[in-house]
């Protein structure tokens, strides 16, 4: 069976320090990864997917980056974070297009 | 604008009634659509996906979708209190780069015992 873990659960972050949010998936082989961000109330958002390793594709701009350094790991992350990064980031698998995406547990960011 | 509006934004339905929501897509390209539920603090979980024109029920659950129009309803029939969540409609197109997902804001359930 497949799993999802994110990490960290929940960060406190200071605006204007670095953030690194980390995904890995476990028991599927080249699955399509994919970061989303939901503020508080509101709808979920897609920022970046990768389809392979090495690639990512950026769907919103909200000055932050992705990368997957492996097959199985999608790496989020800025240099500076902003009072609006605050939310609830969702990093999500599929086992390629037209397939449903499942989601993993999720990190909730504050910055103060 | 969004392009995946959903309607009523909240709902409270007695146990065991019916709750039915509701989804369109603005965006012409889309081919399928998704029914998701999140519960307060957890992340979403897949309930039903459609593709074809016609309905599709698993147990309480049954959805609709009219591809002319680009609408998808949501009936969730003998509502319990544990079905109290935020329900999350999204689309996506056959030629989607990378299978993106377009959500529509919610609609926020409460089922009242």
């Amino acid at each position: 069976a497949q799993t999802i873990h994110q990490w960290p659960v929940a960060e406190i972050k200071a605006v204007g320090s670095p953030l690194s949010l980390g995904c890995t998936i476990k028991g599927k082989s080249s699955p399509n990864l994919y970061w989303y961000w939901q503020a508080t109330g509101g709808t979920l958002q897609q920022l970046f997917y990768s389809i392979t390793v090495g690639q990512v594709e950026s769907v919103v701009q909200l000055n932050l980056s992705a990368s997957r350094p492996k097959d199985d790991q999608f790496i989020l992350s800025t240099e500076k974070l902003l009072l609006s990064h605050s939310g609830f980031y969702l990093c999500a698998w599929s086992p390629g297009t037209v397939y449903e995406q499942y989601f993993g547990p999720g990190t909730r960011l504050t910055v103060l | 604008q969004q392009k995946v509006q959903q309607s009523p934004e909240s709902l409270i339905v007695p146990e065991g009634g019916m709750a039915s929501l509701n989804c369109t897509s603005s965006d012409r390209n889309v081919d399928y659509f998704w029914w998701y539920r999140q519960h307060s603090g957890k992340s979403p979980k897949m309930l039903m996906s459609i593709f074809s024109n016609g309905e599709k029920e698993e147990g309480r659950f049954t959805v609709h979708l009219n591809k002319a129009s680009l609408h998808t309803s949501l009936h969730i029939r003998d509502s319990q209190p544990s079905d109290s969540a935020l329900y999350l409609c999204a689309a996506s197109g056959a030629n989607s780069a990378g299978n993106k997902l377009t959500f529509g804001i919610g609609t926020r359930v409460l089922v009242r015992p």
